[in-house]
């Protein structure tokens, strides 16, 4: 089973601050690193999906790189707005069952003006 | 595309009905997942099909939970009886194999059901 963790739980920050958050996974048999953003009330929306060790994935203001081989992903927001509020799950999946993906808790990230 | 759609939004109960909860994926989606989430242990994956067949359902809670795909466009989640310990929001997503080989690429995820059994 594998077991997936993210930190910080939750963070908050203001307008125009910069961030990261981590999110580690068991690096044996790695497949596929998934990042989802949850606004409150909203279903989770997919942010990137990265297979490679050393892959990095940018999409406006937010990036994320993946170590396969230490088992971490970082996600990075850049020039944080308010409408970057929202909860980010990372999931991974194994090659033994590759469509099976293990989410994490999540991080809830506050911006503030 | 409308997207993955679920009925019903919100679902409120006594202990010992059935449930059903609905899920349409997306068209030419190969993969469909049900999923609930819960305060104590965030998104768990209950059950997924490919192309119609359940291929991993080691999730499903319990005998009470059943999940059918008849077709390509239509899922079914059957709790029965219910309890309290089942209210959470259910998530049903869907996805692909992409052509570079990928199992499946991102989820699309519904709306979801809130459910509460009382």
């Amino acid at each position: 089973i594998l077991n997936v963790e993210q930190s910080p739980q939750s963070l908050h920050v203001q307008e125009g601050d910069s961030t990261n958050f981590t999110c580690s996974f068991p690096s044996s048999n790695f497949y596929a690193l998934h990042w989802y953003r949850w606004e409150t009330a909203k279903s989770p929306e997919a942010l990137f999906v990265m297979t490679l060790n050393g892959d990095e994935k940018k999409k406006g203001r937010i990036s994320a790189t993946l170590n396969t081989k230490e088992g971490y992903s970082y996600l990075y927001i850049k020039g944080s707005q308010p409408e970057d509020s929202a909860t980010y799950l990372c999931a991974s999946s194994n090659t033994g069952t590759a469509s099976k993906l293990t989410f994490g808790t999540g991080t809830r990230l506050q911006v503030t003006l | 595309d409308a997207g993955v759609i679920q009925s019903p939004r919100h679902e409120v109960t006594e202990m010992g009905q059935e449930v059903t909860l609905r899920c349409k994926p997306i068209s030419g989606h190969d993969y469909l997942f049900w999923y609930r989430q819960t305060m104590m242990r965030g998104l768990e994956l209950l059950i997924y099909f490919n192309n119609n067949v359940p291929i991993d359902d080691s999730g499903m809670p319990e005998d009470r939970f059943s999940a059918k795909m008849p077709n390509a466009s239509f899922s079914t989640l059957k709790i029965q009886p219910s309890e309290p310990r089942d209210s959470a929001v259910y998530f049903c997503a869907s996805s692909f194999v992409s052509p570079w080989g990928v199992v499946y690429e991102k989820l699309f995820f519904g709306s979801g059901t809130q459910l509460s059994v009382l």
